[in-house]
């Protein structure tokens, strides 16, 4: 089992309307989590970072379920602009010299006019 | 917008050269990493560092070299370039806390003719 997991898309929607990614992660001792985005052929760049009690930046909400872990990204009102590739990203920190930040292969979003 | 930069951006070379891909922060992070990303694909983690004189080998095997003699300073080392070395390497770093944001530079894009 991958130890992040992303459903990779595209995911093909009419500008103005909600999209929704969910990311699922393997270690329940994950500390952290956040969500990238990366435009094609450049670098991926924080988009936001997931708290425990869910966050909302403008059109964007992240949502973090540790019971069932996984995490949650909600896009409204979308704009061609937020065609991109969506990266979840989980620090499974777990000590022991390991560095734990681990990426998803990604959500493909491709917004339509 | 972070700093953090990566020389050069493109590079194209022949087979059985050494190559020196820089990359340098001036934000003073401990942790520094290295990504290999084909197009399309998801990043995979070649090297990282915790700071001075650290260095460690990521989740993917790669025959290329890292050193860290300074903070700000990572540099990536192939000393025989082959074709299958062609890709994205995006350079990265962060500080030392789990829930610091990682930031990327731009990437160099490299093909081994």
């Amino acid at each position: 089992r991958k130890e992040v997991e992303q459903d990779p898309g595209p995911f093909n929607v009419p500008e103005g309307a909600t999209v929704a990614f969910n990311c699922t992660y393997s270690n329940s001792a994950s500390q952290s989590f956040f969500w990238y985005r990366q435009d094609c052929r450049k670098e991926p760049k924080l988009l936001m970072s997931v708290y425990s009690s869910g966050n909302e930046d403008g059109r964007f909400t992240a949502q973090l379920n540790r019971a069932s872990q996984y995490i949650s990204l909600l896009i409204r009102d979308s704009k061609l602009s937020d065609s991109a590739t969506y990266l979840c990203v989980v620090n499974m920190y777990s000590g022991g010299g390991a560095d734990g930040l681990t990426f998803g292969k990604g959500t493909h979003l491709i917004i339509q006019p | 917008e972070a700093d953090i930069y990566q020389t050069p951006r493109y590079l194209v070379i022949g087979t059985g050269k050494k190559i020196t891909l820089e990359c340098s922060q001036t934000m003073g992070h401990d942790k520094m990493y290295w990504y290999q990303q084909d197009p399309g694909m998801e990043l995979h983690l070649i090297h990282y560092s915790y700071g001075v004189n650290s260095t460690e080998k990521g989740d993917l095997s790669s025959e290329s070299t890292v050193s860290r003699i300074r903070t700000e300073h990572f540099p990536l080392t192939l000393e025989s370039a082959r074709p299958s070395h062609t890709s994205q390497y995006l350079c990265a770093s962060k500080w030392r806390g789990e829930t610091d944001t990682q930031y990327f530079g731009p990437g160099t894009r490299l093909t081994v003719l």
